[in-house]
């Protein structure tokens, strides 16, 4: 089955904890990116990634890191979490060559710094 | 600069009653058009896509998306909905710029199906 799969589901941290977000992807997909969701903002890009070793800020990058060593995997590094960065966060990932390309979401990451 | 504007953020409807949710984007380049739907505790999944050929998307579940050129608008509709269609509903457009295809998602519209 085709799948993004995000890890942990819910996690409650303190401010300046360093954590990591876990992501992996099935689909031999090039393209990879996170994404945090907020009430009346939507969903704004954090970073993404076109290949391996290949990254780049998306929308709203500060405070956060990436990487990319296998293509599969794309975890997001909170270095020191504020409360500000208490989100709903959903990695991605599609095909990068064609067109019209369907995004494929994780189920989600919820987030609470205190 | 591209955007997109979901302007209704909550929609209640009673159950077998219509639905349209709306959506309008800005772009001085061809884009893609896409809706989006997030069920509670979920990550978002595609529900329909226009990319070119007939202007009016439709959904396996009974809902259906026109794409309108002039009036830039690609809003969703259903002509009875359920209890089930309960969601947040994202539209999103893709354009290409700078050698890549970039999503741009609008800010949602909760979907409220009463009985």
């Amino acid at each position: 089955e085709a799948q993004v799969t995000q890890n942990p589901r819910y996690l409650i941290t303190v401010t300046g904890k360093k954590l990591t977000v876990t992501c992996s992807q099935n689909m031999n997909h090039e393209y990879m990116s996170w994404y945090r969701q907020d009430p009346g903002l939507g969903l704004r890009q954090i970073y993404y990634s076109m290949n391996v070793e290949a990254t780049d800020k998306g929308d709203v990058p500060e405070g956060y890191k990436v990487s990319r060593k296998e293509k599969r995997n794309f975890p997001l590094i909170l270095e020191s979490p504020s409360p500000n960065q208490t989100s709903l966060y959903f990695c991605a990932s599609r095909p990068l060559a064609g067109t019209g390309n369907t995004i494929y979401f994780g189920e989600g990451s919820w987030l609470t710094v205190v | 600069a591209q955007s997109v504007t979901q302007l209704d953020s909550q929609v209640p409807v009673f159950e077998e009653a219509p639905v349209e949710l709306r959506c309008n984007y800005s772009s001085s380049v061809s884009v893609y058009l896409f809706w989006y739907v997030q069920y509670p505790n979920q990550g978002l999944q595609l529900l329909l896509k226009y990319l070119s050929g007939s202007t009016l998307v439709k959904s396996i579940n009974g809902f259906e998306a026109e794409f309108n050129k002039s009036q830039t608008s690609f809003h969703l509709r259903k002509p009875s909905v359920h209890i089930s269609d309960t969601a947040e509903y994202f539209c999103a457009v893709s354009h290409l710029t700078s050698g890549t295809y970039k999503y741009i998602f609008g800010t949602g519209t909760r979907l409220k199906v009463l009985a």
